[in-house]
């Protein structure tokens, strides 16, 4: 019963260097997002997908790409990371809209020198 | 503009007190209404929900909620902590992904 299972939980880059992290869910949902926590800030949207197939810009996407590989997978790529990207990121799914409950990963803690 | 205050940046309590914590929203239409609870190093839970109906919901864990329109709030209640409740509390306002959320609450659980 893994819910939604994020890789890395803990990465450094060196600044201009790019990565991906991975989020998976067991949980059959459509739609999954991709959110950064920062101090003080609460959550913010990065991207999401609504279906498999589709996906679409949240708040701050600047800096990101994302990729929906399968109704499972959500991917977040960063292609040259920033110092500004150093955050702690959250990949959630939700089954629809009604329910309104998202289900959280555990985090991936994201530090750019 | 749509947001969500969450007034208190951290509320220290001592274990076995009553506790509330804060959220007031500025909203368009009467919203879905959320408190998430994110224990230290872990993702966000789900305490509890309001869509429509009794203003009073109960939630996870003991905690309870009332929703006050007329004063666009939704705090969160719990009549006792235990040292286990320590975390951050989130108020989120909305569904799917525009959802808007608040800063967070810390709370700090006193022996």
């Amino acid at each position: 019963n893994a819910g939604v299972t994020q890789t890395p939980k803990f990465q450094v880059l060196k600044t201009g260097q790019s990565m991906t992290l991975q989020c998976a869910q067991d949980m059959n949902h459509n739609s999954m997002y991709w959110y950064r926590q920062d101090p003080g800030m609460g959550l913010r949207l990065i991207y999401y997908s609504a279906s498999e197939g589709t996906t679409d810009k949240g708040e701050v996407p600047n800096g990101y790409n994302v990729s929906r590989l399968n109704k499972r997978e959500f991917s977040l790529r960063l292609e040259s990371a920033a110092p500004s990207q150093t955050s702690v990121y959250f990949c959630a799914s939700i089954p629809d809209r009604v329910t309104g409950e998202l289900f959280f990963g555990e985090g991936s803690r994201l530090t750019v020198l | 503009a749509q947001s969500v205050t969450q007034p208190d940046i951290h509320i220290t309590v001592s274990e076995g007190a009553s506790l509330e914590l804060r959220c007031n929203y500025s909203y368009g239409a009467t919203p879905y209404l959320f408190w998430y609870v994110q224990s230290p190093g872990q993702g966000l839970q789900l305490l509890l929900k309001y869509f429509s109906g009794d203003t009073l919901v109960q939630g996870i864990k003991g905690f309870e909620a009332e929703f006050k329109r007329s004063q666009s709030s939704f705090n969160l209640r719990k009549p006792s902590v235990h040292w286990s409740d320590a975390a951050e509390y989130f108020c989120a306002v909305g569904e799917g992904y525009q959802l808007i959320w608040g800063a967070g609450t810390k709370l700090i659980i006193k022996p």
